[in-house]
């Protein structure tokens, strides 16, 4: 088995702050999520990346950058954070590229507050 | 535009019942069906699928009815437990690699 970890747990910003959440997976995946769920809303894609060193946008992609320099790690910035905001940022990994029967693996997740 | 919708948005029942979660979708290409279920404090966890090509799959208590006409499908738990209280999210794929999550369903077992 293989773990997804998120960093940091907790993570409290302020307004226009940039932020940069981090996560690691050792399953060896080729694909790497970053997801946003907010109370209500479920979870909307952001980034995901099928290999090192690509990126592709998800629905929710603006006011986000994201980098994928190794295989095993994927990391999220918030460009300019927002004040009251509040939600809590899933990582994610799946095996293959491409194919839509995959299991996605979730982190614990990275809880945003921005005073 | 949301593309997976659930209902109810929470719901409530005694051990022993069996709870029905409903979900509908727009995108006729969709062709996988993931029910993921999550603790507070933990991601969401692969709970069972279905894939177009069914109407029904069963696993243990866990069941899921396909409806592909009617782009609707169903999570049944029978024989509920408080074990089971979470929050359920229905989603959906084509064949790319973008999974399509809903709202979500509360589900709250009382002993």
């Amino acid at each position: 088995g293989g773990i997804i970890t998120q960093t940091p747990k907790f993570l409290i910003g302020q307004e226009g702050q940039k932020l940069t959440l981090k996560c690691q997976q050792n399953f060896n995946h080729d694909t790497m999520y970053w997801y946003r769920q907010d109370s209500g809303k479920g979870l909307r894609l952001i980034y995901y990346s099928i290999t090192e060193n690509d990126l592709q946008k998800g629905d929710l992609s603006e006011g986000y950058d994201a980098s994928r320099e190794k295989k095993s790690s994927f990391s999220l910035t918030v460009t300019s954070a927002q004040k009251n905001e509040m939600a809590v940022f899933l990582c994610a990994s799946s095996e293959r590229t491409g194919g839509s029967a995959e299991t996605l693996y979730f982190g614990s997740g990275t809880r945003l507050t921005v005073l | 535009q949301q593309q997976v919708r659930q209902s109810p948005q929470s719901l409530t029942v005694w051990e022993g019942e069996t709870a029905i979660l409903n979900c509908s979708y727009e995108n006729s290409a969709f062709d996988y069906f993931p029910w993921y279920q999550q603790f507070p404090g933990e991601g969401p966890a692969l709970l069972i699928s279905i894939l177009s090509v069914s109407d029904k799959k069963e696993d243990g208590r866990f069941t899921i009815f396909f409806n592909k006409r009617e782009k609707k499908l169903s999570l049944h738990i029978a024989d509920s437990q408080p074990g089971d209280s979470a929050t359920y999210f229905c989603a959906a794929s084509a064949n790319t690699n973008k999974v399509v999550f809903g709202t979500g369903t509360r589900l709250q077992v009382l002993p």
